[in-house]
């Protein structure tokens, strides 16, 4: 069946590191894929957008990479701040403009 | 306007009765999506419209809930006969044209809770 996983756990880490987030995808053949910023009570957010053909994007401390052969997606925040605690969510196009998200994982960043 | 609007931004019904949720996207977006996202779940893919073409409604989990589009911008949600399962937030999204690599905007939902 078509899954895409994130960890469920909350990620916690102290305020300066590098946050790392994982999406993994199985039996999809995305052509992009895209992450999300929601803060609670609202609605997501977009960030980055990557391409099937692309290895790596990034944007201020933000960095996306995406691996079709592993299946797999790897968002990174740099220097992190207690400012981006937030759920992340990673999102696939599966077809032309319909997009499938995972479930997201919280990041907390500790001062 | 400015961004995605939904209304209401809250709604408690009672079990059995019908619900509209209402989605004004953003003016010149030709594609517009309606997902639901239960407490701490992620989205749930529910509808999509594309211009003038047949909607995708695979998500669409019973023959309780429809949505249509008008003219190609306002669209609305219906419930009907709700059930306590339906309790969620209602996320409607556009893009400017729905095509590979376009950011869809989000509005802030419209919380339901059926009682």
């Amino acid at each position: 069946s078509q899954k895409i996983e994130q960890n469920s756990e909350a990620l916690n880490i102290q305020e300066g590191k590098t946050a790392t987030l994982t999406c993994n995808y199985t039996n999809y053949s995305p052509a992009y894929l895209q992450w999300y910023r929601q803060d609670p009570g609202r609605g997501p957010v977009f960030l980055l957008l990557i391409r099937e053909n692309e290895k790596e994007k990034r944007k201020e401390r933000l960095k996306v990479t995406f691996d079709t052969t592993l299946k797999q997606s790897l968002f990174h925040i740099t220097a992190s701040q207690p400012a981006d605690s937030a759920t992340y969510l990673c999102a696939l196009a599966v077809n032309t403009g319909k997009l499938i998200f995972g479930q997201g994982t919280t990041l907390q960043v500790k001062p | 306007g400015a961004g995605v609007s939904q209304s209401p931004s809250n709604k408690v019904t009672e079990k059995g009765k019908d619900v509209e949720l209402r989605c004004d996207p953003i003016s010149g977006h030709t594609a517009l999506y309606w997902y639901r996202q239960s407490l701490g779940q992620g989205l749930e893919f529910l509808i999509y419209f594309q211009g003038n073409s047949a909607p995708d409604k695979s998500g669409l989990p019973s023959d309780r809930f429809s949505a249509e589009r008008t003219g190609g911008s306002v669209s609305t949600l219906t419930i009907q006969r709700t059930q306590q399962e339906d309790s969620a937030v209602y996320l409607c999204a556009s893009s400017a044209t729905g095509r590979s690599g376009n950011t869809i905007y989000f509005g802030e939902g419209s919380w339901l809770t059926v009682v």
